[in-house]
């Protein structure tokens, strides 16, 4: 089944400390994010990724680095400069602009299960 | 720059009652609007979206939404709520005069009350 796979689902860092969550799809689609869901601030956007080798910071990117070496990965990086970590981080993938707009799938989000990080 | 905004922060509505959940948004050009479910420490599931044409559109397990252009908001509906429609609803935009982000609004708990 074609789908997102987020790893790992939980995971605890000691302040300092860099983390690393993956995100893994095998939908073929162009564009990929990261956003990060706070109780009662709902989703905001850390970076996406339309393209291989190119991605755009979105409206929380401090303390936080991606890459997008192949296209059907976007690896998120925790870095000791994000102030406040824990949060439930959700990566997600869609269809990029091309084609008619109208057509099922596209500009959809597939989302991923999440990845919990709590800061200890 | 855009935005979304979902007022209610909470809505309770009796189990067969008709249901709505608020959405408003702003943007500069022509907007892309989704609706998504979360269900407890789950990925956001697609619902319904609207890129052009009829006003009123129809989604998943009987959802439905309503563009309207002038007042600027695009309302989630369900003609008979059901207890398993409890989850946290978001709303999200695209705005085709400028790149490809998406944003979503805070999100809205919905409790259907059996």
């Amino acid at each position: 089944d074609g789908g997102i796979t987020q790893s790992p689902k939980y995971l605890f860092r000691k302040e300092g400390q860099n983390v690393t969550l993956s995100c893994e799809q095998n939908l073929n689609h162009d564009a990929m994010y990261w956003y990060r869901q706070d109780p009662g601030q709902g989703l905001r956007l850390i970076y996406y990724s339309q393209i291989v080798n190119d991605f755009q910071k979105g409206d929380i990117a401090e303390g936080y680095s991606v890459s997008r070496e192949k296209k059907e990965s976007f690896p998120l990086t925790v870095t000791s400069a994000q102030k406040n970590p824990t949060a439930f981080y959700l990566c997600a993938s869609s269809i990029v602009r091309g084609g008619s707009p109208i057509r099922s799938g596209a500009n959809v989000l597939t989302f991923g299960a999440g990845s919990r990080l709590t800061v200890l | 720059a855009q935005s979304v905004a979902q007022p209610e922060d909470q809505v309770n509505v009796a189990e067969g009652n008709p249901l709505t959940v608020k959405c408003t948004y702003s943007v500069s050009g022509n907007p892309y609007l989704f609706w998504y479910v979360q269900y407890p420490n789950r990925g956001l599931q697609f619902l319904l979206k609207y890129i052009t044409g009829d006003n009123l559109v129809k989604g998943s397990y009987g959802f439905e939404a309503e563009f309207n252009k002038s007042q600027t908001s695009f309302h989630l509906k369900k003609p008979s709520a059901l207890v398993s429609d409890s989850a946290l609803y978001f709303c999200a935009v695209r705005d085709l005069g400028r790149d490809d982000k998406i944003i979503f609004g805070k999100g809205t708990r919905l409790h259907i009350l059996p």
